[in-house]
């Protein structure tokens, strides 16, 4: 199964853009890059999802490099209420089941 | 629309006692999992499932039973509480095709 490498701990001033990496040099060609964020306490959130094209949606962009090796996520505008652990996961499809493997994150503190 | 819904949120357990977890859904979603997470740790799967009854194992599933009975159902047992299961569990559904995975607010689970 692939694995995901990202740092552990990063912080964004308010209105700024957070740009978050994520490495997975193992990925396969059919899995996807997802990222998820955890807030203090909660349960795990979708943020975004992409295979080999560059994502947006209204919480964030995916830029994922053209290898895969590598994908960024970025919160345009970080808000105080972005602070929260994000996990940058590789879909396992081995059996079609895809399971989610969670690694230990990127600790994002948002300061005013 | 609930979305995930698990019961008890908190439960203090003496070891050897058992309980069990439940986790409801409201989106007619095939997959169902639990996960647990220690302090400062990632989610790690326990066990999951594909549908109405079936069920399998996930990376830490020894100490836990699980049972999906019904599809919007899914129940974590523990039949002889550990200390070491001493954690908070997070449940959640999704379908083969879908983009993210829905988590419940999780259960924090103390055994003394």
């Amino acid at each position: 199964d692939a694995k995901t490498t990202q740092p552990p701990s990063m912080d964004c001033a308010e209105g700024r853009a957070a740009n978050l990496p994520c490495n997975h040099s193992t990925i396969s060609g059919n899995e996807y890059v997802y990222w998820y964020r955890q807030i203090h306490s909660q349960g795990p959130q979708y943020i975004i999802h992409g295979l080999k094209n560059n994502e947006t949606n209204e919480m964030a962009s995916l830029i994922i490099t053209e290898d895969r090796k590598s994908s960024t996520l970025i919160l345009p505008h970080a808000t105080l209420r972005d602070t929260a652990v994000y996990y940058c996961i590789v879909r396992v499809i081995t059996d079609s089941w895809g399971k989610l493997q969670f690694g230990a994150g990127t600790q994002v503190v948002v300061t005013p | 629309n609930a979305g995930v819904t698990q019961t008890p949120k908190f439960r203090v357990l003496k070891t050897g006692q058992s309980m069990t977890l439940l986790c409801a859904q409201d989106m007619n979603h095939e997959y169902m999992y639990w996960y647990r997470q220690d302090p400062g740790m990632g989610l790690r799967l326990i066990h999951y499932s594909v549908g109405e009854g079936t069920t399998a194992k996930g990376e830490v599933p020894d100490g836990y039973n699980v049972s999906r009975l019904k599809k919007q159902n899914f129940l974590l047992g523990l039949e002889s509480a550990a200390p070491s299961q001493t954690s908070v569990y997070f449940c959640a559904s999704g379908d083969p095709t879908d983009y993210g995975y829905t988590f419940g607010s999780g259960t924090r689970l103390t055994v003394v």
